[in-house]
């Protein structure tokens, strides 16, 4: 069963534009929602996150938006720029300290 | 500071044969976690540690093993490889499991 939905599975924006990417949950319990950014041979570095008290949180170009009662939360890039080309995952954690688990990733391409 | 290290970085394995890939971190958490990465699967949990001396089964923790023997350092395990675990794995450190994670640079295990 899988925790967190994360789509689309690819994304290709052109230099300047938005990049939109979505991730829906089903488990109410959730309540810390972080982005990670992950470049090719390295590691996932945490990018943005958010919690349930709020409905959207920016940082720089990068934004989350929030939405309890759909049980949605998306990454919004501004600006895109082809140093933004990396795969993304969303990611969400319980009350009780458990473990994140992951959305199976956007592979995003900005292109000039 | 390091921040978290992997070793190895790259591995070929023949089917049967065992191995340890080991982290250290160097930030003092108390949360380290294995996860492995294969494509369009995005990061999975295998096993993690709440401190030292505690591990605690992920969602995919079959086939291997892990040690928390001293708080800087998790041990991972494939007692006897199969093709299966080909993949990247990847180690991670926290403070607490709702705040950043911090990943290692990931080690690439063909078994062949």
């Amino acid at each position: 069963q899988q925790q967190v939905k994360q789509s689309p599975q690819s994304l290709i924006v052109q230099k300047g534009g938005i990049s939109i990417i979505n991730c829906a949950y089903e488990n109410t319990a959730f309540d810390y929602f972080p982005w990670y950014q992950q470049f090719p041979g390295k590691g996932p570095a945490l990018l943005i996150a958010i919690r349930p008290d709020v409905s959207e949180k920016k940082e720089g170009r990068f934004t989350i938006s929030f939405n309890k009662s759909a049980k949605q939360f998306s990454l919004h890039i501004m600006d895109s720029q082809p140093g933004d080309s990396a795969t993304y995952f969303c990611a969400a954690s319980m009350i009780g300290n458990t473990p994140l688990v992951f959305g199976k990733g956007t592979r995003l391409s900005v292109i000039a | 500071n390091a921040g978290v290290t992997q070793t190895p970085k790259f591995r070929v394995l023949k089917t049967g044969q065992s191995m340890t890939l080991l982290c250290a971190q160097d930030m003092n958490h108390e949360y380290m976690y294995w996860y492995r990465q294969d494509p369009g699967m995005g990061l999975r949990l295998i096993h993690y540690s709440v401190g030292e001396g505690t591990t605690a089964k992920g969602e995919v923790p079959d086939g291997y093993n892990v040690s928390r023997l001293k708080k800087q350092n998790f041990l991972l395990g494939l007692e006897s490889a199969a093709p299966s675990q080909t993949s990247v794995y990847f180690c991670a450190s926290s403070y607490s499991m709702d705040i950043a994670m911090f990943f290692g640079p990931g080690t690439r295990l063909t078994v062949l």
